[in-house]
Parts: structure tokens; C-alpha cells; sequence
């Protein structure tokens, strides 16, 4: 159980186009998920919070018009890269909570972005 | 969030038992402590986590001493699977359980 999806595995884009990232989870109903990147040798940043139903908490720093989140299921969330760049380039990785009571977060297996 | 010392990197034979240490020394009464792995070019995977006491599931022991200012993971019997950047998080009950990754422990296990 406890198994979240990601879709695509990897996308090449131009720059100046828009790519949408889904995050679904498969055997729960998650009401957070998390949106986090990723770049070559680093650790995870984590972008934003999606609560299903409502707008997306940004972190300091994350531009919410470039990084649109939709929560509207309780087993999807997507994000929408938009105008990107080739700084835009990294590893996406979202990730569910199974309820309001449980802590552990269970990983997509991320989405590699590559911007030319 | 407590901050959190783990060594860069660490080396295991296989079939050794793999000791992870993470020092936390300013955790507070209500966080817990989570440990996370990430296979390179994977998502992260959930582990184990405790609050004071020793915790012990199909994957993994944990340790906590008991003044909670250190824990131990513990990967009985690693494999070349287990090779990976081991991460010890702490997290407050309550809180918008948001993952703080810090720089985590390089695991290689050696064949």
C-alpha cells in the first residue's frame, strides 16, 4: 500500500513552454501533498503544501505564478511549470500524507525536467 | 525543528549490519524523529520513526538514547540496495509535517 505515482518520469521542453507534472496517489486518499525540487548533488527543497480544496502555501522564494499547484482530487495533485527556463531544470518529487494523523510521507518517484 | 549532525558518508560491507547515527541534540518533548532514504534518481522512502522508545520494523532498528539528543538507525543485514542518502528528520506533532532534508549520510554498501 501506500503507493504515489508520478507522471511523466521525464519530460524535455523548450524554453518558454509549459509543463504540468502529475502526482496521484494510487491505494489512498491524500488531503496534503507536498511539491519538493531537487538539483544535481543537492537535498531536497520543499516548494509548496497542497491542501485538497484550497490554495496551494507557497515557500519563501517559490514564485506561485510560475509553480501552479491544483489539488483538486484527493489522489491528484498537479503542477504546472510554466514559461520555463533552463534554470528550471531539476527533480521534481511530490509527496502524499496518508491523514490528518499520520505523519510518515510516502515519495513519488519524481519527474526529471530538462529545459533546453 | 531540532537541527540535526549526520556524518557525509559512510561504508558498509554487505551482510554487515549498517549503524547510522544522527545527533539532534536540541529536539524538543514533542518531535519526533524520522529517518528517510533516497536512492539515487528516486523519490525518498519512508523508514522508520520514534519518539523515545526503540522502534523496530521489517526495514530497520531504531535507537534513541535516553536523553533523546542522538539516535541510531540500524540496517541489520545491508544489501547493495541499501546503498543510498540516509536522512534523520525531526518533526513536531502538530506541525504541518513538512520535511526539512538536510545534507544526510551517503550509504555505500560494498560488495
Amino acid at each position: 500500500g501506500a503507493v504515489v505515482s508520478q507522471h511523466p518520469s521525464w519530460v524535455i521542453c523548450k524554453s518558454g513552454t509549459s509543463v504540468k507534472i502529475e502526482c496521484r496517489s494510487l491505494d489512498f486518499q491524500a488531503t496534503t501533498m507536498f511539491w519538493y525540487r531537487q538539483f544535481p548533488k543537492q537535498s531536497l527543497m520543499l516548494m509548496a503544501t497542497s491542501n485538497e480544496g484550497s490554495k496551494a502555501t507557497y515557500e519563501q522564494g517559490v514564485e506561485k505564478d510560475k509553480f501552479l499547484i491544483n489539488h483538486a482530487s484527493l489522489t491528484l495533485s498537479t503542477l504546472t511549470v510554466t514559461s520555463a527556463h533552463p534554470e528550471d531544470s531539476s527533480f521534481y518529487i511530490c509527496s502524499a500524507l496518508m491523514g490528518p494523523s499520520i505523519y510518515e510521507q510516502y515519495f513519488g518517484p519524481g519527474t526529471r525536467l530538462t529545459v533546453t | 525543528d531540532a537541527k540535526t549532525t549526520q556524518p557525509t558518508s559512510m561504508d558498509c560491507a554487505e551482510g554487515r549490519a549498517a549503524n547510522l547515527p544522527c545527533n539532534h541534540s536540541t529536539i524538543s518533548g514533542n518531535e519526533y524523529v524520522y529517518w528517510y532514504r533516497q536512492i539515487h534518481s528516486q523519490g525518498p522512502q519512508y523508514i522508520i520513526h520514534g519518539l523515545k522508545n526503540n522502534e523496530t520494523n521489517e526495514m530497520a532498528s531504531l535507537i534513541i538514547t535516553e536523553d533523546r539528543k542522538s539516535s541510531t538507525l540500524i540496517l541489520p543485514h545491508a544489501t547493495l540496495r541499501d546503498t543510498a542518502v540516509y536522512y534523520c528528520i525531526p518533526i513536531s506533532s502538530g506541525s504541518a509535517r513538512q520535511l526539512t532534508f538536510g545534507s544526510g549520510t551517503q550509504l555505500t554498501v560494498l560488495p
